[in-house]
């Protein structure tokens, strides 16, 4: 059974710092790995998607790598701005459609 | 092109009573996933739906149950609501579910609250 551990539970930072968010996960037979941010009573944003057989995507201040075989992905965030202040998840895609196995989330606060 | 759509948005209900949650997938996307996320258990998976036949299907009781509509439009429905039941209820969209590729959009959600 796939599970997708996310550290740290929650991260408080000053704006402008560079920051990483670690995701794993113990199968490494995945298909996907997805990235979302998830405001408070919202629903999720689609950050980043990584093919299984890709290492990173990028999409501005936002940098996502996967390291299958040691079952590892992080989500790099340069920049770091208030408006980035959420609950961003790490989901992982097996081979059953579009099903997903998420992580518990890390709480990011940026403060100003 | 407009999102995922999910009514109602809130829903109030009582221990025993059954509820009907409907989604709107972007137009063009014929996958339908729904999620429950708790306090206590994250984000799981209740099932997916796919040219109106259900794909898959996670690990909850028989009383929760879904359909998709030839427009693609899914509902899901929970019968003697229980306590337990009180969570947000995601729905996502994607154009085939297809593993590895297709990006899952998804919606605001519908909180449901069981007193």
């Amino acid at each position: 059974k796939q599970e997708v551990t996310q550290i740290p539970a929650a991260l408080s930072v000053p704006e402008g710092e560079n920051l990483v968010l670690n995701c794993s996960f113990t199968d490494s037979a995945i298909y996907n790995l997805q990235w979302f941010r998830q405001d408070p009573g919202k629903g999720l944003t689609s950050l980043l998607l990584i093919q299984s057989s890709q290492r990173e995507q990028t999409s501005g201040r936002l940098n996502a790598s996967l390291d299958k075989s040691s079952g590892r992905s992080t989500l790099y965030i340069a920049a770091s701005q208030p408006g980035d202040s959420a609950t961003y998840l790490c989901a992982v895609g097996g081979s059953s459609g579009s099903r997903l196995t998420f992580g518990e989330g890390t709480q990011l606060t940026v403060n100003p | 092109k407009a999102g995922v759509t999910q009514t109602p948005r809130y829903l109030i209900k009582t221990r025993g009573q059954q509820v009907t949650l409907s989604c709107s997938p972007i137009s063009g996307h014929r996958s339908v996933s729904w999620y429950q996320q708790t306090p206590g258990q994250g984000l799981q998976f209740l099932f997916e739906y796919f040219s109106e036949t259900q794909r898959n299907k996670g690990n909850f009781p028989g009383r929760f149950s879904g359909r998709q509509f030839s427009n693609s439009r899914s509902e899901m429905n929970v019968s003697t609501l229980e306590l337990g039941d009180s969570a947000l209820y995601l729905c996502a969209s994607s154009l085939e579910g297809r593993p590895g590729t297709d990006t899952q959009y998804f919606g605001p959600g519908t909180r449901l609250t069981v007193l």
